[in-house]
């Protein structure tokens, strides 16, 4: 049972570099996020997809673009890369739709260091 | 989404009930409490959720008062792998698409041997 497979697991990139984060799924979820999680401190979200063909901000999306490639591929891009973005980043999915109260599973992360 | 407080660390012999409890007085009829975990820096973890009943599952129970401006997730018999820092989030789920989790920083519980 893979459920939500993130590459790369690690990552060191220089400050004005780009790079795609990957997220794949195999629930057949509708909904996906992406989460970021600095030293100390809980989630926050990114950039959340509620649906296929859909995607809306989160709580810190600035420096981010995300893609929703198809139903199971969730994508999140770094277009310069800076030393604040240095996270754990994460994603997830679940079920979605109205009024549907499903839990959110996770991947293991990647974390990413920007020099 | 209603904000939830929390202990910032607890400890709890291993083998022993360990109760995490979490405040949210400020909770809607519509939002759900949620309960996660994480383990040494992996993904959250799924736990159990409820609306206003206790509910219990392989993992946890989940106590809700009455009133609904509280909760406890009781792990029933403490291992050392439950370790870990739990989240409590209250979610509300009657609008389409707002399925965002808001975490805290949760509360550090360690499994003393």
């Amino acid at each position: 049972n893979a459920g939500v497979t993130q590459t790369p697991k690690f990552q060191v990139l220089k400050t004005g570099q780009s790079m795609t984060l990957q997220c794949a799924q195999d629930m057949n979820h509708n909904s996906m996020y992406w989460y970021r999680q600095d030293p100390g401190m809980g989630l926050r979200l990114i950039y959340y997809s509620a649906s296929e063909g859909t995607t809306d901000k989160g709580e810190v999306p600035n420096g981010y673009n995300v893609s929703r490639l198809n139903k199971r591929e969730f994508s999140l891009r770094l277009e310069s890369a800076a030393p604040s973005q240095t996270s754990v980043y994460f994603c997830a999915s679940s079920e979605g739709g109205w009024s549907v109260d499903q839990p959110q599973h996770f991947g293991d992360g990647t974390r990413l260091s920007i020099l | 989404d209603a904000k939830t407080t929390q202990p910032p660390s607890m400890d709890c012999a291993e083998g022993r009930a360990a109760n995490l409890p979490c405040n949210h007085s400020t909770i809607s009829g519509n939002e759900y409490v949620y309960w996660y975990r994480q383990i040494h820096s992996q993904g959250p973890q799924y736990i159990i959720h409820g609306l206003k009943n206790n509910e219990t599952n392989e993992m946890a129970s989940l106590i809700i008062t009455e009133d609904r401006k509280s909760s406890t997730l009781i792990l029933p018999h403490a291992t050392l792998r439950d370790t870990a820092v739990y989240y409590c989030i209250v979610r509300d789920i009657s609008n389409f698409g707002n399925e965002k989790l808001t975490f805290g920083t949760g509360t550090r519980l360690t499994i003393i041997p």
